[in-house]
């Protein structure tokens, strides 16, 4: 069963580009998470999805920042326009449901992006 | 709203030795569970040790246990006879149990040198 695979592991943009993120949730689970990881800081919560469902987008920027789970494909995490201070690893994380209720996550090897 | 503090920004120990990463959390529910990460330079997140906090027993993995004191929110990290490849960043995490979803909460983080 492989594990939560994101792509691509390094993303170079400049200011003003589109950056796209993309990650495939582990087989038979429909939860995704999105975390952001600034240079010499922990992971903080951006948002969370289930097939087609944004849950909870409390941790994602108001603009420019938008995320997606479709019915078929992976989830996308979508910075438009981005500035250097979106420079980041972005982690991406998988859970599935066990006994009614959200089980562990699993972390994929994350995505950095470096904004020029 | 949940936060987690880890005091300790840098931390050293000599090889075959023991050390003890600190953790303490702030929140007001009674149902979560608790979690320590490890992210070597890969940047892979590893989930090391996991701990629920219904149960009183201290969990431990091989050379990995927590002293988990539930009434002073603190959860601590021993790592016991430190190999080289102990050194990585360490995050203390948190995750409600009592929601119908949830976000990790992560800590600043710690990071371990061993030292040959």
């Amino acid at each position: 069963n492989a594990g939560v695979m994101q792509n691509p592991r390094h993303l170079v943009r400049r200011r003003g580009q589109e950056a796209r993120l993309r990650c495939s949730p582990m087989k038979g689970h429909s939860h995704v998470y999105w975390y952001r990881q600034l240079p010499e800081e922990g992971l903080k919560f951006m948002v969370y999805l289930q097939k087609e469902n944004i849950i909870d987008e409390s941790g994602m920027p108001k603009e420019r920042f938008s995320a997606e789970f479709p019915k078929e494909g992976p989830s996308i995490l979508r910075i438009q326009q981005v500035v250097r201070g979106d420079s980041a690893a972005y982690f991406c994380a998988s859970s599935p449901i066990r006994d009614g209720a959200l089980d562990e996550q699993f972390f994929g090897p994350g995505t950095r992006l470096t904004v020029l | 709203a949940q936060t987690v503090t880890q005091s300790q920004p840098e931390m050293s120990v000599q090889e075959a030795e023991t050390v003890t990463l600190s953790c303490t959390y702030d929140t007001s529910e009674s149902d979560y569970y608790l979690f320590w990460y490890k992210q070597p330079p890969s940047r892979q997140m590893i989930l090391v040790i996991r701990q629920e906090a219904y149960k009183q027993q201290n969990a431990t993995e091989n050379r990995f246990s927590v002293n988990f004191q539930k009434a002073a929110k603190s959860f601590s990290l021993k790592i016991s006879d430190s190999q080289l490849g102990d050194a990585a960043m360490y995050f203390c995490a948190y995750r409600s149990a009592e929601t119908s979803y949830d976000k990790v909460i992560f800590g600043p983080g710690t990071s371990l040198s061993v030292i040959p």
